[in-house]
């Protein structure tokens, strides 16, 4: 998946902690995504961010914020890390009807 | 009811069989994606369709958007095909993709 860049690959949290997923893509696109996926579930759509500076709710932002501060780089931080919050992560950026996924991050949380 | 809905959730096939995976939606699209993701791996974008059929190598997809539904077709199948192919479509108003659960395709040897 060139492009988009997405840290740490594997994580494991206690119940409480925060952490920040980072990801970042060099494809000068809009339009960048975050989304969970779970067994058998489809992924979620967490927040996305349609510009720089601008982000908004998706499906299941409970226990997460984002942060956009330039139109590379897209963060997702968990603040008190739960249980529920364990989960595959994945970050995409899109451009007109391309899409481009990060690696994943795999997220357990203790 | 998903909006997205993929069928079957599970395929096991033989080297060398056809095979065809199915996806229906129930919303306005302006595209559908077909994407392949592998055991620990990452995803990767096969196909982006907004009409008629795409090919590359053995890959078939065809969409019809009439009846809101898009089949990802593999010819002589092989192991290396295994992995969870999933359904994506962008919604005719936005950026936002919906997915579908995924198909588990295992080609056995």
């Amino acid at each position: 998946n060139a492009g988009v860049t997405q840290t740490p690959k594997f994580q494991v949290l206690k119940t409480g902690q925060s952490m920040t997923l980072q990801c970042a893509q060099d494809m000068n696109h809009n339009s960048m995504y975050w989304y969970r996926q779970d067994p058998g579930m489809g992924l979620r759509l967490i927040y996305y961010s349609a510009s720089e500076g601008t982000t908004d709710k998706g499906e299941v932002p409970n226990g997460y914020n984002v942060s956009r501060l330039n139109k590379r780089e897209f963060s997702l931080r968990l603040e008190s890390a739960a249980p529920s919050q364990t989960s595959v992560y994945f970050c995409a950026s899109v451009f007109n009807t391309e899409a481009f996924f990060g690696q994943g991050t795999r997220l357990t949380v203790v | 009811k998903n909006e997205v809905e993929q069928s079957p959730q599970n395929l096991t096939a033989q080297e060398g069989e056809f095979i065809t995976i199915n996806c229906s939606y129930s919303v306005g699209i302006s595209a559908l994606h077909w994407l392949q993701q592998h055991p620990g791996g990452g995803i990767v974008s096969l196909f982006m369709l907004s009409s008629g059929k795409k090919k590359h190598g053995r890959l078939i997809a065809t969409i019809n958007i009439q009846e809101k539904h898009s089949s990802l077709h593999i010819t002589a199948s092989h192991p290396r095909d295994s992995a969870v192919y999933i359904c994506a479509v962008r919604r005719a108003s936005g950026s936002r993709l919906t997915f579908g659960e995924g198909t588990q395709l295992t080609v056995n040897p």
